[in-house]
């Protein structure tokens, strides 16, 4: 069975510059996460998908950051215009249905390092 | 405050040996769960070991144990025999149930070097 897939691994861009990063969870899971891990902090929530809805978003920096989730399958998250400050490693995971002993487990990508100059 | 405080930003330890990492965390809920997480070198953020936190019977996995204190708020991960392929990120982290979903929170992380 496939994990938790992210595209792309890596991506320098300029600050200003627009990025879409993107998230494929495991099959059948509804529920996808964003999280994202600033160098030397802690790895903080972003935001929570169920199936297409956006579920609790409260971890969303500013509006410079726009997470889709259409069809319920996979999540693009885009960062426009990028700043220095969103530098880090962006993870997505996901897990089965909420509510279930097994669903609370979830499941991490490898993430995408951002990296904005 | 739901936090996860990991005091000790980098282990190391020699192969073969027991080392333990540290973990507290803060919370007024009285059910969770508790994880620990390990990110190795090549990236992918593999689930270690978990806990609910209604069981007081401490959780194993294989070299894997882990410490939890419930009154003391304390989740340590004990790793025994320590191989070179533990070196990682190790984060720890637990989940809670917020409106309907489990969010999760994490602490800092202990960067593990074993060495040969």
């Amino acid at each position: 069975e496939a994990g938790v897939t992210q595209f792309p691994s890596h991506s320098v861009i300029e600050k200003g510059q627009t990025v879409t990063l993107r998230c494929d969870p495991i099959s059948g899971h509804d529920n996808l996460y964003w999280y994202r891990r600033v160098m030397g902090k802690e790895i903080k929530f972003l935001l929570h998908f169920v199936k297409e809805s956006k579920q609790d978003e409260s971890g969303m920096p500013n509006n410079r950051f726009l997470a889709e989730r259409t069809g319920g399958t996979y999540s693009t998250l885009k960062v426009q215009p990028a700043e220095l400050e969103d530098s880090g490693v962006y993870f997505c995971a996901s897990s089965l249905k909420s509510g279930q002993r097994s669903g609370n487990t979830i499941y991490f990508g490898e993430g995408s390092w951002l990296t904005v100059v | 405050a739901q936090t996860v405080t990991q005091s000790q930003p980098e282990m190391s330890v020699q192969e073969a040996e027991t080392v333990t990492l540290s973990c507290t965390y803060d919370t007024s809920e009285s059910n969770y769960y508790l994880f620990w997480y390990k990110q190795p070198p090549s990236r992918q953020m593999i689930l270690v070991i978990r806990q609910e936190a209604y069981k007081q019977q401490n959780a194993t996995e294989n070299r894997f144990s882990v410490n939890f204190q419930k009154a003391a708020k304390s989740f340590s991960l004990k790793i025994s025999d320590s191989q070179l392929g533990d070196t990682a990120m190790y984060f720890c982290a637990f989940s809670l149930k917020s409106s309907g979903t489990y969010k999760y929170i994490f602490g800092t992380g202990t960067r593990l070097k074993v060495l040969a």
